[in-house]
């Protein structure tokens, strides 16, 4: 079965700080995973995902992630946050069919000036 | 405006009543999925279209939901007989079949408060 984790329900930092948000998942099978960003009363806007090959995994508005297949983590990162960046972020991972996404929890992040 | 649109955004209904809601994807998108988010939680997958043919539904997916997809572009998801537990943002997404994996796109959603 697949799942995502999301361990943080909130991250804060300050601006011009590098950010971290965390996600574990489980699959059986080929993890392919997904960042998607929700600012608040809108749907999800994608932000990146792995499929295959390179580890680090660069996506929209500096965004990037890093899989790890031996913690079976994908973290979202950015070197340096902005106030812009504070949103609900959702991380993802494709069922073995079919290609429905189980979602985690979302972590809200804020970033103060 | 070339995304994913969905009419109504707000709905507010009650109990007993029956509500649609209709989804328009992407123009070139032939994979269509509703979703269900409620309040801090992650969206859960309800059904999925390829073109007009329902794939796949999720248990939570109850008697009272029904999805369509007659053309293979337009969605439409009713609830019959609302009931307050159907309060929830309903989000609609869409993909192009092909490559490994495809990204789904999603749209604005539609909130629905049942009273």
């Amino acid at each position: 079965a697949q799942s995502v984790a999301q361990p943080e329900d909130q991250v804060n930092v300050a601006e011009g700080n590098p950010l971290t948000v965390k996600c574990t998942y489980s699959v059986s099978g080929n993890p392919y995973l997904f960042w998607y960003v929700q600012y608040p009363n809108r749907g999800l806007q994608f932000l990146l995902k792995y499929i295959t090959g390179d580890n680090l995994v660069k996506g929209s508005y500096g965004f990037e992630a890093e899989f790890n297949k031996s913690q079976t983590s994908f973290h979202l990162k950015k070197p340096s946050a902005l106030v812009s960046d504070s949103a609900l972020y959702f991380c993802a991972v494709r069922g073995s069919t079919l290609g429905r996404l189980y979602f985690g929890r979302g972590t809200q992040l804020t970033v103060w000036p | 405006d070339t995304g994913v649109s969905q009419d109504p955004r707000h709905k507010i209904t009650k109990r007993g009543q029956n509500v649609t809601f209709r989804c328009d994807p992407i123009s070139e998108h032939n994979r269509l999925y509703w979703y269900r988010q409620t309040l801090g939680q992650g969206p859960e997958f309800l059904t999925y279209f390829q073109n007009e043919a329902q794939l796949e539904k999720s248990r939570l997916l109850s008697d009272r939901f029904s999805a369509e997809r007659p053309k293979g572009s337009f969605s439409t998801l009713e609830i019959q007989r609302t009931e307050q537990g159907d309060s929830a943002m309903y989000l609609c997404a869409s993909s192009l079949e092909g490559g490994v994996v495809e990204t789904q796109y999603f749209g604005p959603g539609t909130r629905l408060l049942v009273l």
